[in-house]
């Protein structure tokens, strides 16, 4: 069963501005993955947030998890048009590759 | 980087046919693969877990003798859908997880294979 939620389930924006995700999820997890999907086309892994890690970048993306809260955030700064695309967080709770994935959100980057 | 991939990337078919996907590691070896579907603008889900040298794990609800998985070796996965249906029209993505420990959080996915049952 899908347990992530993300928000918002749209999100659109011009270029240059900044882009923030939201995930939340209801089961403990050992860490939460985040990753981008353009049309029809495979995923691309972004980023990976162990439990007991509260932030960490790579590049243009911040990704924070909040435990206690039970939920992760994907902020994407100075976006650019090609990073029109949907957005996926994954969590893998039993540290076996599965991953529940979130319904995702789709971001345009307006040029 | 790794990389996955799946064959045929898209397969029309008539209802009633078998179609089969194949998904393979080109650059690593994984123990572990993984199939997902996933319907128009919809999330992924996760239809089973496929083991090399092992009979695949599959999710509630999800019937193993209509998606059958072989894992024949460390490289290729395989999934089946036999007696194909409208309904099972979706895209299907498979990833894989190195062998290597040192990175066993991260799997990559393949690009996918659209079916369509007419």
């Amino acid at each position: 069963s899908q347990q992530g939620e993300e928000d918002p389930q749209a999100l659109s924006i011009q270029e240059g501005e900044n882009a923030t995700m939201n995930c939340s999820y209801k089961t403990s997890i050992n860490n939460l993955q985040w990753y981008r999907q353009n049309s029809g086309r495979g995923l691309v892994h972004l980023i990976l947030i162990r439990s007991n890690e509260r932030e960490k970048h790579s590049g243009r993306l911040r990704v924070t998890l909040d435990t206690s809260k039970k939920s992760s955030s994907l902020l994407i700064t100075a976006s650019r048009a090609a990073d029109t695309a949907s957005y996926f967080c994954a969590t893998d709770s039993s540290n076996t590759g599965k991953l529940i994935f979130g319904q995702g959100t789709t971001l345009q980057v307006k040029p | 980087g790794a990389v996955v991939s799946q064959h045929p990337s898209r397969v029309i078919c008539k209802s009633g046919t078998s179609v089969k996907i194949e998904c393979r590691s080109l650059d690593f070896q994984a123990t572990t693969m993984f199939w997902y579907r996933q319907f128009p603008k919809k999330s992924l889900m996760l239809m089973a877990t496929s083991n090399e040298g092992s009979k695949a794990t599959y999710e509630q609800g999800v019937e193993k003798d209509k998606f059958l998985i072989n894992h024949a070796s460390l490289t290729l996965s395989t999934l089946t859908v036999t007696s194909a249906h409208p309904e099972d029209s979706s895209f299907y993505i498979c990833s894989a997880r190195p062998l290597d420990g040192g990175h066993q959080e991260t799997q990559y996915f393949g690009p996918g294979t659209r079916l369509l049952v007419l």
